[in-house]
């Protein structure tokens, strides 16, 4: 059974603070990786992909993966209350698959 | 330039009976994928649709079914609802060959 894994927190940090969010893949084959955010009774929303070892950085989200190590992560920096939300880690395995599986979330709490 | 858009927003049904969830994709995308998301869990997907069929299939029953017309909206259709099927249902869309999935507002289904 391919598995995302994520703590499902809360992850609390203060106002200004770097949150930093986990997730592990089991699926080696997996190429390509996606956050999404998740405000409570909404649905998720897209806000950063990665489908090559490294870092990529778009604002105050910088997105990091490791595949030899099987694991993605999500940084936010300059933390706003605004960011209190469920993060959701989703990967498509590869192989000529075209769905995502999803991590049952982490949820972010920034403290004011 | 309009987002998917999915209609109803909410549904009540009762056990047994049969419900219709439609979809209309992100202007410029071919590509509709279902998920279902029940509380507290990500998203499962159900099925993709791609040039009017059914592309890939995740492990849900025959009870689920779905339909792509030429315009690239989307139906699905659960048959003899189970109260296990009350979930938030979400609807994803995706340009030709990439693998970036933009999901609409969902419908909320209660079955009782």
């Amino acid at each position: 059974q391919k598995e995302v894994e994520q703590n499902s927190g809360p992850l609390s940090v203060p106002e200004g603070a770097i949150a930093s969010l986990n997730c592990t893949y089991s699926d080696r084959g997996s190429q390509s990786f996606f956050w999404y955010r998740q405000y409570s009774g909404k649905s998720p929303e897209l806000i950063m992909f990665i489908y090559s070892n490294g870092d990529k950085e778009d604002g105050r989200f910088t997105a990091q993966l490791n595949k030899a190590s099987q694991y993605v992560s999500l940084l936010i920096r300059d933390s706003q209350p605004s960011d209190s939300a469920t993060y959701l880690c989703a990967v498509n395995p590869g192989d000529s698959s075209y769905k995502l599986i999803f991590g049952s979330g982490t949820r972010l709490l920034v403290r004011p | 330039d309009a987002g998917v858009t999915q209609s109803p927003t909410h549904l009540i049904k009762t056990r047994g009976q049969q419900v219709t969830l439609r979809c209309s994709p992100k202007s410029g995308h071919d590509t509709v994928s279902w998920y279902q998301q029940a509380l507290g869990q990500g998203p499962q997907f159900i099925f993709q649709y791609y040039e009017e069929e059914e592309r890939q299939r995740g492990n849900f029953p025959d009870r689920f079914s779905g339909h792509q017309f030429p315009n690239y909206s989307s139906e699905l259709n659960v048959n003899a609802l189970l109260l296990g099927d009350s979930a938030l249902y979400l609807c994803a869309s995706s340009g030709t060959e990439t693998y970036e999935q933009y999901f609409g507002p969902g419908t909320r289904l209660t079955v009782t």
